[in-house]
């Protein structure tokens, strides 16, 4: 069965570095666009970034653009997000998703259960 | 950048009852609308995808329509498992974007 789980939340201080990870199983990651998406605290789902199957193109929130970087290694089965020069209000729960199709359009049919990320002093 | 919008921000309804929540696009998108339910603590699911098409799995007591920019998803007899918020999601164009969410609360 399709299966994501997330990893490498954590505490962090402003203006510092954290990268999440994402396993993939279950599924033939190679050929899916993968997604994402966060929730901060008492807020609604926030799209972050997108990645197409082959690696070759990645979009961004204007909102994290010029400091996360959206990664995959198909080899792998993993996803990656680099999130740099962490501010408090990337303070989230951070899901990543696959998408129905090679890119960003289809749909995000299968979710990981979140990893917390916190940027606090 | 297209902006999405929800009404109502949230509801209070009994079971059997028939629910519809609309979202709005600030541009046509097409058919390009998603709507997912999300309860806490767990992944959402995706419930409808090219604004109508009921994902695999997903009861069919869930509904969904429109085009352009009006949309609703319509549940046509609540059930106690429904109560959850409901996030519409345009993917017409990047950047992609949520609606800000439907809470769904028991009467």
């Amino acid at each position: 069965q399709v299966q994501l789980v997330e990893s490498g939340g954590g505490v962090v201080q402003p203006g510092k570095s954290l990268r999440l990870s994402c396993a993939a199983s279950g599924f033939n990651f190679s050929t899916y666009g993968m997604h994402w998406v966060r929730q901060a605290p008492g807020k609604g789902l926030e799209w972050v970034s997108v990645i197409w199957s082959d690696g070759n193109n990645e979009y961004y929130a204007d909102s994290v653009k010029g400091r996360f970087t959206i990664s995959r290694d198909n080899s792998k089965n993993t996803l990656y997000l680099q999130m740099n020069t962490l501010r408090a209000e990337d303070t989230a729960v951070y899901f990543c998703a696959r998408d129905r199709r090679y890119s960003y359009a289809g749909g995000l049919d299968y979710w990981g259960q979140g990893t917390r990320v916190t940027v606090s002093s | 950048d297209i902006q999405m919008t929800q009404s109502p921000s949230s509801l209070s309804a009994s079971v059997g009852d028939r629910v519809t929540i609309t979202c709005r696009a600030s541009q046509t998108i097409h058919n390009y609308l998603k709507w997912y339910q999300h309860k806490p603590g767990t992944a959402p699911k995706l419930l409808i995808y090219d604004a109508s098409v009921l994902q695999t799995g997903v009861p069919t007591r869930f509904s969904g329509g429109g085009s352009g920019t009006d949309f609703t998803l319509t549940i046509s007899s609540l059930q106690p498992e429904d109560f959850a918020s409901y996030y519409c999601q345009q993917s017409f164009s990047i950047p992609l974007a949520f609606g800000p969410g439907t809470k769904v609360e028991i009467k």
